[in-house]
């Protein structure tokens, strides 16, 4: 079981950069990587991949924010953060971080509203 | 990017019901297609990975099939907890993509 928590203000201006972070709790040693992800959620509609980290810290955003986004891992923290540069209106939503391992997402955090409003 | 198009958007169904949603995927993505729940206020909850591999936890009303491009998640008898949106979702190619969801209410 690995537990997560999503941080940070729940409410940035437009052109500000948003910044989360996620705790999480200790891993068992397993032979699986984990993926340290963000995904994210507007308000009604689906869910949209941002990014994750890998534990040796190889990064993959979604190609559709890469130019915006930025996560980071630190380790001796059991911490991930995520940096969206730039936002709008259309990056208000729900931010979900989760672990990717062995194919699918199979722990998430409760997830934080982040409104983009002056 | 791979597309994943889920079908129907919304049901409407009994309790004790048999529910099936439909997940067609752009191209072949093998067996890498995993079903998540999410209830209202709360984040997704993996259901079954890989097309049709159970994860503990999860209750036996629940199962996947499909392969290749077209993929089923079934309920077989539903219950008052499992209103909830169904999501589907591809892990064989980035970016990692959902299906739209399938939004499941209980008469």
């Amino acid at each position: 079981q690995v537990h997560l928590q999503e941080s940070g203000p729940g409410l940035v201006k437009p052109s500000q950069t948003l910044s989360l972070s996620c705790n999480f709790s200790s891993v068992s040693i397993s032979t699986d990587v984990s993926y340290w992800t963000w995904i994210r959620q507007p308000p009604g509609k689906g869910l949209e991949w941002i990014g994750y980290i890998s534990d040796n810290r190889v990064t993959y955003y979604n190609p559709s924010l890469t130019s915006r986004v930025s996560i980071s891992l630190d380790t001796s923290r059991n911490q991930f953060s995520l940096e969206v540069t730039s936002v709008s209106a259309a990056d208000t939503a729900f931010y979900f971080c989760s672990r990717y391992s062995g194919g699918s997402f199979d722990f998430w955090g409760p997830g934080m509203l982040v409104t983009v409003s002056s | 990017e791979i597309v994943l198009t889920q079908s129907p958007d919304f049901q409407s169904v009994p309790p004790k019901e048999k529910v099936t949603i439909t997940c067609r995927a752009s191209q072949n993505i093998g067996l890498s297609l995993h079903w998540y729940q999410q209830k209202p206020g709360q984040s997704p909850n993996l259901l079954i990975k890989f097309a049709s591999r159970t994860i503990s936890g999860v209750p036996s009303r629940f199962s996947g099939s499909g392969s290749g491009t077209v993929f089923t998640l079934t309920i077989t008898s539903l219950e008052p907890e499992d209103a909830a949106t169904y999501y589907c979702h591809q892990s064989t190619g980035l970016p990692h993509t959902f299906g739209q969801g399938t939004k499941v209410e209980v008469k």
